[in-house]
């Protein structure tokens, strides 16, 4: 069965960090690309970051460049979310989704049940 | 960005009646050298992720009732429940996966009347 398990999710002050984490089983990892998808509580969807297979090349959505940095431990089947300065505004539940070889180019065949990230003081 | 515009934003539909999801791309989703359109359908219950249903705009991931059906190709897309089921009550999206940074529409929420 493929599987993906988020972790890391947690409460953080604005400006603070946080590392997520995703958990990959029931599939070849290392031959797909895997992206972070956001929704705020009662809110719609939204891509945040994806990387490639093979070459880890990254893309990020504009509202979180600079801040975030997604990387991936084929190894370990492990994906994860490096956020840094987090702001109000990045509090949402966090999903780990698979979708082709590429980031863009598949639909999401497979969610996790998502992490949530809480940004308040 | 390719800005992805659904309609309506609720609707209620009476059990085994028809309902009717329209999904807009501010530009086209067509890839011309494979003819596919890089257009998905997801449905999502309270509390629980996103389910794929429809990818390429129109076919029906494994396990998906074939009550639902998706169309429509370039920029204007079409999600159709032939016979609404109350399991069908969710919010569905539309995404496009044709270029970074994927998109998705705002989401429809179904109810039954």
């Amino acid at each position: 069965e493929v599987q993906l398990v988020e972790s890391g999710g947690a409460l953080v002050q604005p400006g603070g960090s946080l590392r997520l984490s995703c958990a990959a089983s029931g599939f070849t990892f290392s031959s797909y690309a895997l992206s972070w998808v956001r929704q705020a509580p009662g809110k719609g969807l939204e891509w945040v970051s994806g990387i490639s297979a093979s070459v880890g090349r990254t893309y990020y959505a504009d509202s979180v460049q600079g801040r975030f940095t997604i990387s991936r431990a084929d190894s370990k089947n492990m994906l994860f979310l490096q956020m840094n300065s987090l702001r109000v505004d990045d509090a949402a539940i966090y999903y780990c989704v698979k979708g082709g070889q590429t980031v863009a180019g598949n639909a999401y065949d497979t969610w996790g049940r998502g992490t949530l990230v809480t940004v308040s003081s | 960005d390719i800005v992805m515009t659904q309609s309506p934003d609720s609707l209620a539909v009476s059990l085994g009646e028809r309902a009717t999801i329209n999904c807009k791309s501010s530009q086209s989703v067509l890839y011309s050298s494979n003819n596919k359109n890089y257009l998905a359908w997801y449905k999502q219950k309270p509390g629980q992720p996103p389910k794929l249903l429809i990818y390429w705009a129109s076919t029906r991931e494994s396990g998906v009732p074939d009550r639902f059906s998706g169309s429509g190709s370039g920029t204007d897309f079409t999600l159709t429940i032939s016979s609404l089921q109350a399991e069908d009550v969710a919010v569905y999206f539309c995404q496009q996966y044709y270029s970074t940074p994927l998109t998705f529409g705002g989401g429809t929420k179904v109810e039954i009347k």
